[in-house]
């Protein structure tokens, strides 16, 4: 079946360690993005990325690092300069035409302790 | 950057009642989007908006873009349990094509009681 995958589920790290978060699609979905969510609030945008080789900076980038070397995968670095990790960290897809149609995986817990 | 306020925050209600929630911004948008989030889980789409002024229906859900497109508004009726969740509004304010940048609402957590 086609759709987002996000691993691991759950994560936990110390503080001060870098982790990457994997985010891959068999959608074809040119456009993918990191959305970050904390209790209680909406979704914030990290970075997003409409082509291969290319990537944007969201409105919460700072801490955060991405890649696209690949159109599959987009994966995510929460950096120790991110100064609180600890969140839900959701990433999705959409196919350019219709960039609004957002399709999301279902999400990793980064926990920092 | 801009969430869209949406109201109410949460909703305890019994099965069978309708529902009613909106977004409001001060910012015209061109598209809005509805969605749904399970606990734990990924937010799972729900309508898309694409003119103002559309109504637009899935199932027991129906959805309206506001005329003046600052607004939408979701309705759910005959709630059920499984109804339970976080409704999301989202739009974007770029016309269609690569990649547009969703702005969401902070979200109406809906209980339904038996």
């Amino acid at each position: 079946d086609g759709g987002i995958t996000q691993s691991p589920k759950y994560l936990f790290r110390k503080e001060g360690q870098n982790v990457t978060l994997s985010c891959e699609q068999n959608l074809n979905h040119d456009a993918m993005y990191w959305y970050r969510q904390d209790p209680g609030q909406g979704l914030r945008l990290i970075y997003y990325s409409q082509i291969v080789n290319d990537f944007q900076k969201g409105d919460i980038a700072e801490g955060y690092s991405v890649s696209r070397e690949k159109k599959e995968s987009f994966p995510l670095t929460v950096t120790s300069a991110q100064k609180n990790p600890t969140a839900f960290y959701l990433c999705a897809s959409s196919i350019p035409d219709r960039g609004t149609e957002a399709f999301f995986g279902q999400g990793t817990r980064l926990t920092v302790v | 950057g801009q969430q869209l306020n949406q109201s109410p925050q949460s909703m305890f209600i019994q099965e069978g009642e309708d529902v009613s929630m909106n977004c409001t911004s001060s910012s015209i948008f061109n598209t809005w989007l509805w969605y749904k989030q399970d606990p734990g889980e990924g937010p799972v789409l729900l309508i898309a908006l694409y003119k103002a002024g559309e109504l637009t229906s899935n199932g027991r859900l129906t959805a309206q873009f506001g005329i003046t497109r600052k607004d939408s508004f979701l309705n759910i009726s005959a709630s059920i349990p499984s109804d339970v969740g976080i409704y999301f509004c989202a739009g974007t304010r770029g016309v269609t094509g690569g990649g547009n940048k969703l702005t969401f609402g902070t979200g109406t957590q809906l209980k339904v009681e038996l």
